[in-house]
């Protein structure tokens, strides 16, 4: 079955750190870059990071909001994708999901979708 | 950034009805290939989203045919055409043209009336 992982939730004081993983399986993890989303409670999708397929050069992308205390790293040998998480604070508190991204069929080489979701894992941050 | 924006937020639709949800973008989507990179997914209650159509109309493998997007430039639209009991949920625009960041709408609930 073609899926993904999420595990590594937790809850969590504020100030510390939080390691998330996310794995794959049924396709060849490589192949794709990684992202993840966040969804804070009652609250619409946030993308947060992303990094590209090593064939792509492997680079990383940040939103504004998490630039400088979060962190994404992957692992193809184990297909498996990780969001670091520093000085987590409050506003983190949410369920954070991973995401495939490819390139679609007939699309730029340069432009991903995201087609495969994870069932996501929730960090709650709180003293 | 590309601002989203949704319309309705709320979406009552009676079963068998059809229903559309519209979706703008703050700048166009086209990109310099030609093509316009909008999706749309849905949130059912207590899962995580799933993608149902990518740039702008093309269904994602075992989407239901009753759903369709259309839509150009900065203008997007999903139709449902007959609601079913199973398509309660959040739907939500998202554009990959114009990144980072990907951007989303604030999303579109579904209920049965």
């Amino acid at each position: 079955e073609v899926q993904l992982v999420e595990s590594g939730g937790d809850l969590i004081q504020p100030g510390r750190s939080l390691r998330l993983s996310c794995t794959g399986s049924g396709f060849n993890f490589g192949d794709y870059g990684v992202s993840w989303f966040r969804q804070a409670p009652g609250k619409g999708l946030e993308w947060l990071i992303f990094i590209r397929p090593k064939a792509h050069g492997g680079a990383v992308e940040y939103a504004a909001s998490v630039r400088g205390r979060f962190s994404i790293s992957r692992d193809d040998s184990k297909s498996t994708g990780y969001l670091r998480m520093n000085g987590l604070q409050t506003e983190d508190t949410a369920v954070y999901y991973c995401a495939r991204g490819h390139v679609a069929v007939g699309g730029a080489p340069g432009i991903y979708s995201f087609d495969l979701w994870g069932q996501g894992t929730q960090v709650t941050v709180s003293s | 950034d590309v601002v989203m924006t949704q319309s309705p937020l709320s979406l009552p639709v009676t079963l068998g009805q059809p229903a559309s949800i519209s979706c703008w973008s703050s700048q166009s989507l086209v990109y310099s290939d030609g093509n316009t990179y909008l999706s749309w997914f849905q949130q059912r209650p207590g899962q995580s989203p799933r993608r149902l159509i990518y740039k702008v109309s093309n269904r994602d493998f075992g989407v239901p045919d009753r759903f369709s997007g259309s839509g150009s430039g900065t203008d997007f639209t999903l139709t449902i055409s007959r609601v079913e009991a199973e398509d309660v949920g959040i739907y939500y625009c998202m554009q990959a043209t114009h990144w980072p960041p990907w951007t989303f709408g604030q999303g579109t609930k579904v209920e049965i009336k």
